[in-house]
């Protein structure tokens, strides 16, 4: 089955960028979907099909997929960013559906 | 707006099963793909599989094989899932999640459930 790694940290100081990667083999063929998780709560999608963004979602949050690697670009970062982030894509040969293994992003 | 809310928490034996509910309002139920997730402590987010009205029928990931029944009651708007011979290691938070396919055909997940914590234990 498709695989999905992820790093499992990312620390950034406040007002710098954050990116999170999200590798898998020839990912750039596929569609990548961002999602981000506070403590206690469900996963809210951030970012859509690679780079689009959910009504709602600030400007700040971008993303990006190329080759082996998929990357979720956080701007301007703020300490309610502070969350863990998971990339998902869909394996059309199985219909199945995979996440990455996650990262936290820690705000310095 | 589409709301999902699921069942409340549940203990667990171990041997035994169990089955969260996820009550759909909002949207048509009829026409949209209900997932099942779950995160066991301190872990990440796993997929179990799904059910879809289009195609009447669920799939699950292969390590859930005989172990995971998912269903939907589209009378009620309701969607099941169903775990047997529950171990430890399926404590967890389940989450079941409203599924949708845009342009890019790649399916995501654009509404959650509040999740439901089930308790294997002895």
């Amino acid at each position: 089955s498709f695989v999905l790694t992820q790093p499992p940290s990312v620390s950034v100081a406040p007002g710098k960028t954050a990116r999170i990667t999200c590798g898998g083999n020839n990912i750039g063929s596929k569609s990548v979907h961002w999602y981000q998780q506070r403590p206690g709560q469900a996963p809210l999608v951030v970012i859509y099909y690679d780079s689009d963004r959910p009504s709602g979602i600030p400007e700040r949050f971008s993303g990006s997929n190329s080759g082996n690697t998929a990357t979720l670009t956080i701007s301007r970062v703020e300490a309610g960013d502070e969350a863990d982030y998971y990339c998902q894509v869909w394996d059309s040969s199985s219909d199945h559906r995979m996440f990455g293994g996650g990262t936290k992003l820690t705000v310095l | 707006q589409v709301q999902l809310v699921q069942s409340g928490a549940e203990v667990k034996t171990p041997g035994s099963s169990v089955k969260v509910s996820c009550k759909a309002s909002g949207g048509s139920f009829s026409r949209y793909a209900i997932n099942w997730v779950r995160q066991a402590p301190g872990q990440g987010l796993e997929w179990m599989g799904g059910i879809n009205p289009i195609f009447g029928k669920g799939i699950h990931a292969q390590r859930f094989q005989g172990r995971v029944t998912i269903t939907a009651d589209y009378f009620t708007g309701t969607a099941y899932m169903e775990l047997s011979s529950l171990r430890s290691e399926d404590t967890a938070v389940y989450y079941c999640a409203k599924e949708t396919v845009g342009a890019g055909a790649a399916p995501y997940f654009d509404h959650w459930g509040q999740g439901t914590l089930v308790t294997v234990s002895s």
